[in-house]
């Protein structure tokens, strides 16, 4: 059980350089969710998706793309790569259970280092 | 979600108590209370959660206010392995986000 499992876990990209970032969960978990984190700062929703798919917008979603083909991975695409794009990727998954008392949290990938120069 | 406010930073010695607090004073009904930790860099870590009562597991405990506006994470017994950001989240189990302030940067000193 590896649990959220990112690749790859550092890149540098040249600026208008496209990429993908890849996340895969083997919890069968139904929500998947992709962050970025700034140097000093929390977290920050870029996109999420609830079910194979699905997917849907969070705070910080401009500039970035999202799949979810398949219920176990969850895709993150930079089209044309800027350094504002600098930045520590995480991916986190999570249990669609409804009764409250089992919905243990979120469970996050290492993450993903990426340099846009 | 509610906003969460924490210390933005925090000392601790080896083998003591360690009390984080996090008012929340806004917060909701069916809003629980979450508490991750970051160590270096790493994803961040589920701690422990709650809704009214106290909650203690293998990591933590969380007290939490009668009036539930705010709440205090306990580690018993602190290690420098937990020298971490530590986030205190509240969120509605529907939500589909966790918003994560900036946290309190816990040093624990041998």
């Amino acid at each position: 059980n590896a649990g959220v499992t990112q690749t790859p876990k550092f890149r540098v990209l040249k600026t208008g350089q496209s990429m993908t970032l890849l996340c895969a969960q083997d919890m069968n978990h139904e929500y998947m969710y992709w962050y970025r984190q700034d140097p000093g700062m929390g977290l920050r929703l870029i996109h999420y998706s609830v079910g194979e798919g699905t997917t849907a917008k969070g705070e910080v979603p401009d500039g970035y793309n999202v799949s979810r083909l398949k219920k176990q991975n969850f895709l993150l695409g930079l089209e044309s790569a800027a350094p504002s794009q600098t930045s520590v990727y995480f991916c986190a998954s999570r249990t669609d259970s409804q009764i409250p008392i089992r919905n243990y949290g979120y469970t996050f990938g290492s993450g993903t280092r990426l340099t846009v120069v | 979600d509610a906003k969460t406010t924490q210390p933005p930073s925090m000392d601790c010695a080896e083998g003591r108590a360690a009390n984080l607090p996090c008012n929340h004073s806004t917060i909701s009904g069916n809003e629980y209370v979450y508490w991750y930790r970051q160590i270096h860099s790493q994803g961040p870590q589920y701690i422990i959660h709650g809704l009214k009562n106290n909650e203690t597991n293998e990591m933590a405990s969380l007290i939490i206010t009668e009036d539930r506006k705010s709440s205090t994470l306990i580690l018993p017994h602190a290690t420098l392995r937990d020298t971490a950001v530590y986030y205190c989240i509240v969120r509605d189990t529907g939500a589909n986000n966790l918003f994560f302030g900036t946290g309190t940067r816990l040093t624990v000193i041998p």
